[in-house]
């Protein structure tokens, strides 16, 4: 079952530009993480976020978490062509034993 | 450190052959994962343990059997390949606190594997 759902499933824009990528979910988490995946590799950490934390930032990367809303969002500042990847959501519920669940991604693309 | 590896990078099978994808982690993680990823599914786990010696479903098991005899190496066992097994597959792990998986989970570069 798809916890988290990420919005827009696509998003092209110039280099220099921000990228905002959306992440709603269904049910109550421990913690939302976002991850990158470039072409052919595996995923790479970007930034985990507590159910009890609203805004962490991490270089250009920015995450906020609404729980009343069950939604996050990342935002990229000032893109690079370096950026273009795919980026999932993962969710961890509530409760012992709950396992991160992934979206289906965002395929970002940036234009030189 | 080589964080996750994973051998082997790619593989071609035909319906019924059997093989071992293996992962090794250098971080002395007590947990690890077993993914595939399909185009437009995102990351499913199959399996995953929380400790050597233990092993347990996630969630879609059917058709892979896993061991974790040694905390460093987790393997993933196709006994008999189907169609329906080509993916791409991802190992990870992550240290997590106490029983619950809250923690980062550290990648693998990902197996190839097409069956025929």
């Amino acid at each position: 079952s798809q916890q988290g759902e990420e919005d827009p499933q696509a998003l092209s824009i110039q280099e220099g530009e921000n990228a905002t990528m959306n992440c709603s979910y269904k049910t109550s988490i421990n913690n939302l993480q976002w991850y990158r995946q470039n072409s052919g590799r595996g995923l790479v950490h970007l930034i985990l976020i507590r159910s009890n934390e609203r805004e962490k930032h991490s270089g250009r990367l920015r995450v906020t978490l609404d729980t009343s809303k069950k939604s996050s969002s990342l935002l990229i500042t000032a893109s690079r062509a370096a950026d273009t990847a795919s980026y999932f959501c993962a969710t961890v519920l509530t409760g012992a034993n709950s396992k991160l669940t992934f979206g289906k991604g965002i395929t970002l693309s940036v234009r030189p | 450190n080589a964080g996750v590896t994973q051998t082997p990078k790619f593989r071609v099978l035909k319906t019924g052959q059997s093989m071992t994808l293996l992962c090794a982690q250098d971080m002395n993680h007590e947990y690890m994962y077993w993914y595939r990823q399909d185009p437009g599914m995102g990351l499913r786990l199959i399996h995953y343990s929380v400790g050597e010696g233990t092993t347990a479903k996630g969630e879609v098991p059917d058709g892979y059997n896993v061991s974790r005899l040694k905390k460093q190496n987790f393997l993933l066992g196709l006994e008999s390949a189907a169609p329906s097994q080509t993916s791409v597959y991802f190992c990870a792990s992550s240290y997590s606190i106490g029983t619950a998986m809250e923690d980062t989970q550290y990648f693998g570069p990902g197996t190839r594997l097409t069956v025929l």
